[in-house]
């Protein structure tokens, strides 16, 4: 398995508190992306990663920020959470040529 | 715009049996396609890859073929087993999409002992 942790592995917390998710990866692989899924819905991309300091927008950004300091660390922060931000999110790491995507356990976050 | 779709939602077989899912997609230009599986609650797995100058990957009792003509990919399961109940995923990386995969929906397997 690839190397990829999520921390936490679940999380409750109440509308309106800034909530920050960790993936970490020890592949040293370049691209690293955060996606929410939520039924019906399938996987959806929020912001992904084409380096430290490089990031861009998915197709569900808003409400959402992320950060890339260090090549093994994504972080996604939740700056004000909301009830519609409840939902599983998955951390995603890929190389540079084949491109394929492997992916974290997830994070399990509840707003109440 | 690049979509993909996968046919059919669900699907419950007997043990044993050999099977095939299809996935389809819109734009052949593609990069590559992948195949993954998810258990309920968990992550997803990659089960295969498959580049665009490919025509078939193989990973034991599975063996997933690319048509890029026609905009088919399909994921044979070969003597079904129980353990292979899971939610069936492929998604394409297109040459446009800024390194993005776009997902199918799923196919959800059921393998009944």
């Amino acid at each position: 398995d690839a190397g990829i942790t999520q921390s936490p592995r679940h999380k409750v917390t109440e509308t309106g508190t800034p909530v920050t998710l960790r993936c970490h990866q020890t592949e040293n692989h370049r691209y690293m992306y955060w996606y929410r899924q939520d039924p019906g819905h399938g996987l959806r991309l929020i912001h992904y990663s084409y380096g430290v300091k490089d990031t861009d927008k998915g197709e569900v950004s808003d409400g959402y920020s992320v950060s890339r300091s260090k090549t093994e660390d994504f972080l996604l922060t939740l700056e004000s959470a909301t009830s519609s931000q409840t939902s599983v999110y998955f951390c995603a790491i890929s190389a540079r040529g084949t491109y394929e995507q492997y992916f974290g356990p997830g994070t399990r976050l509840t707003v109440t | 715009k690049q979509e993909v779709t996968q046919i059919p939602a669900a699907l419950s077989v007997p043990e044993g049996e050999n099977l095939v899912l299809n996935c389809s997609f819109t734009d052949s230009a593609i990069y590559n396609l992948q195949w993954f599986r998810q258990d309920p609650g968990k992550g997803l797995t990659s089960l295969l890859l498959i580049q665009s100058s490919q025509r078939e990957q193989t990973s034991g009792r599975l063996n997933a073929s690319l048509d890029k003509s026609s905009g088919r990919s399909t994921l044979y399961i070969a003597a079904s087993q129980p353990g292979d109940s899971a939610t069936y995923l492929c998604a394409v990386l297109t040459m446009d999409s800024n390194y993005q995969l776009i997902w199918g929906a799923g196919t959800k397997l059921i393998i009944k002992p």
